[in-house]
């Protein structure tokens, strides 16, 4: 299957910095990315639908100043947390698509944000 | 939106026993149903899918069956082994947009 990178696989930061996450596919180009946010022992959470080229859709309840995504190529989405706050801790994953038809997805390792 | 159900949360099986978990799904337009097995720190890594043109799909000791009629949709590992233990979430799919299940965390016992 198709490889996606997640980079970096875990960051700390204090609170009210920022942090950039970097989600690539090595080895196609992915028109959609997706962000989730898992908590531990629960299940993934979509938070925004990015298409490369276009604002990212934000799903409901996810703060679209706080988490910036960024899809500018179509082999690099970025998101960045804002003024982080220790509620911001989570695993953040991204996947990727070839396109919005296509419902295959490939996810990267996650990144094991913490904020201190 | 879409729900997904999954049963059950947790799931110990002896080493060589077979492993079934059922997922239940609400909107009937539907038509793509993955499963994915995620290892402690890692990203979820997709082991099989279906398609709802399909009614079972095997892959080794893997298979998923799926009843659109009764949305209901199902894996099943046979003979399992020491390295299957891991959280396993099922998904559904009608567009773009996955659904995902709860989770059902597998042990599976030596």
């Amino acid at each position: 299957g198709a490889v996606v990178s997640q980079h970096p696989s875990w960051v700390i930061c204090k609170s009210g910095t920022s942090v950039k996450i970097e989600c690539r596919s090595l080895d196609f180009q992915a028109t959609t990315m997706f962000w989730y946010r898992q908590f531990p022992k629960q299940s993934l959470m979509l938070m925004a639908t990015s298409n490369e080229g276009s604002k990212a859709t934000y799903e409901q309840g996810v703060e679209k100043d706080k988490f910036l995504i960024n899809h500018a190529s179509l082999t690099l989405s970025t998101l960045t947390v804002t003024s982080a706050h220790p509620e911001d801790s989570s695993f953040y994953i991204c996947s990727a698509s070839l396109s919005m038809s296509n419902t295959e997805a490939f996810f990267g390792q996650g990144t094991r944000l913490t904020v201190v | 939106g879409e729900n997904v159900e999954q049963h059950p949360s947790t799931l110990s099986v002896q080493e060589g026993d077979s492993a079934v978990i059922k997922c239940t799904y609400s909107d009937s337009a539907s038509n793509y149903f993955p499963w994915y097995k995620q290892e402690l720190g890692k990203g979820p890594q997709l082991i099989i899918d279906i398609r709802s043109n399909v009614g079972e799909k095997k892959d080794q000791r893997i298979a998923v069956t799926l009843n659109k009629t009764a949305k209901h949709f199902s894996l099943h590992i046979t003979e399992t082994q020491p390295e299957d233990s891991a959280v396993y979430f099922c998904a559904a799919s009608r567009a773009y947009k996955l659904s995902f299940g709860a989770g059902t965390t597998v042990t599976v016992r030596a």
